[in-house]
This record gives structure tokens, sequence and C-alpha cells, in this order.
């Protein structure tokens, strides 16, 4: 099955500041990857999304790269605000129906 | 758009009970269902697949005896924790795909908060 790797696992930020998450998946199948924000105790937010025949996709300061060589894929989040705090999870859907989700990254912006 | 709807929102029971949590789909139907539970400052670990009118399929380490799942109709699938214990507290989440099956896109329930005591 998918492995989803995550990195790092806290990020703290000045407010402005940009912050980026890391995530590699290990099926070469895998053609789907998004982004939830998950706020404490609520359901995961889709922030952006990106497919396997796409490298680059941007949505106002919110930007998502992927590598399908390196199977590595990336979130970009410029111009940091305090209500950007949450925890970020990537994923990855597999040719097996499934949506795999990285650890999670608590992001924190300071004022 | 598509929406989920997930109930009870949270639920305290006995340990020794049984507990069950309902996910809805509104304004579409949802042949599959995935069942998620989260642990606190945890990732979402996927326990099983439900699809209407077959059995679930669940994840290895997940007991199907325990975790019943049932998705009699394209709009609703319900998880029951039996015989409930503290170490079952945790957060149970549903998510259907959207866009026409499996084809990408996933809504998700707003979670279920269990707490055995």
């Amino acid at each position: 099955g998918e492995n989803v790797e995550q990195h790092p696992s806290t990020l703290s930020v000045q407010e402005g500041d940009s912050a980026v998450i890391k995530c590699t998946y290990s099926d070469s199948a895998s053609n789907y990857f998004p982004w939830y924000k998950q706020e404490l105790g609520k359901r995961p937010q889709l922030i952006i999304d990106i497919r396997s025949n796409v490298g680059e996709k941007k949505d106002q300061r919110i930007a998502v790269t992927l590598n399908k060589t390196a199977k590595h894929f990336s979130l970009h989040i410029t111009e940091t605000q305090p209500e950007d705090s949450a925890v970020y999870f990537c994923a990855a859907f597999s040719n097996d129906y499934k949506l795999s989700f990285g650890a999670g990254t608590t992001v924190t912006v300071r004022a | 758009g598509a929406v989920v709807s997930q109930h009870p929102s949270w639920v305290i029971c006995k340990s020794g009970t049984s507990v069950k949590i309902e996910c809805r789909s509104l304004d579409f139907q949802a042949t599959t269902m995935f069942w998620y539970r989260q642990f606190p400052k945890q990732s979402l670990m996927l326990m099983a697949t439900s699809n209407e009118g077959s059995k679930a399929t669940y994840e290895q380490g997940v007991e199907k005896d325990k975790f019943l799942i049932n998705h009699a109709s394209l709009t609703l699938s319900t998880l029951t924790v039996t015989s409930a214990h503290p170490e079952d507290s945790s957060f149970y989440i549903c998510s259907a795909p959207i866009s026409g099956g499996l084809n990408y896109g996933y809504t998700f329930g707003s979670g279920t908060r269990l707490t055995v005591v």
C-alpha cells in the first residue's frame, strides 16, 4: 500500500513569513495529492490539490508543487497569518482507491 | 456542494456498551464510504471501506466484529462500536468520494468524538 511521510511535524513561523511542508509517497501509481487543514475537533478541509499531470498549482497565498520522479510534493504558504495556524495533512490517492494521509504538521503563526 | 452529515458529533458511553455513528450523504449518492479514526495529535487512520450493498473491507489490525459497518443504502453508512472500552475513545470521521465515483475529490463528515468511561 501507499506510505506517505510528512515533515516537519511542527512548524512555527513569524506572521508574514512563508511556511513550507514537504511530503513523500511510495506508490508511483498515486495520481492525486490533496492537502487538508484541520482545526481542533473539526473535519479536515481541503485547501488545495494537485493531480499527477501537473507540476505546480497556486491559489492566492497557497501553492503546491509535485515532483513525480522524486515522488515528493510540497505545500507553500506565503504571507502567513494567525488564522493559518492549524494542523495540515498531505495525502495521496492511489489505485487501490484509498487516500493515505501523512502524519500531519502543526503550524503556529506568531503574531 | 456534496455534504456528508455525521451524527452524533460527540458521545459519552459506559464501558461495555455499543455506540452507533451515522453518516448520511446529502444531495449525492455515496456508493463508497471510508471510515477513519484519529487519536489526539495523530493522523487519520483508515479503518474500513464500506460499499453499498456489500460487505465492508477492513484494514489490517481492525476487528470487524468490534467495528460493525453497514451500508444499506446509497445515502447512509453506519459504524457501530460494540462493547466499547476506554481505548476506543477517539475521533471517528467518515469520508465519501465525490465527482461521480472514486475519481478524486472527497467530502468529510464533521466527525464524532467518542469517550468511553
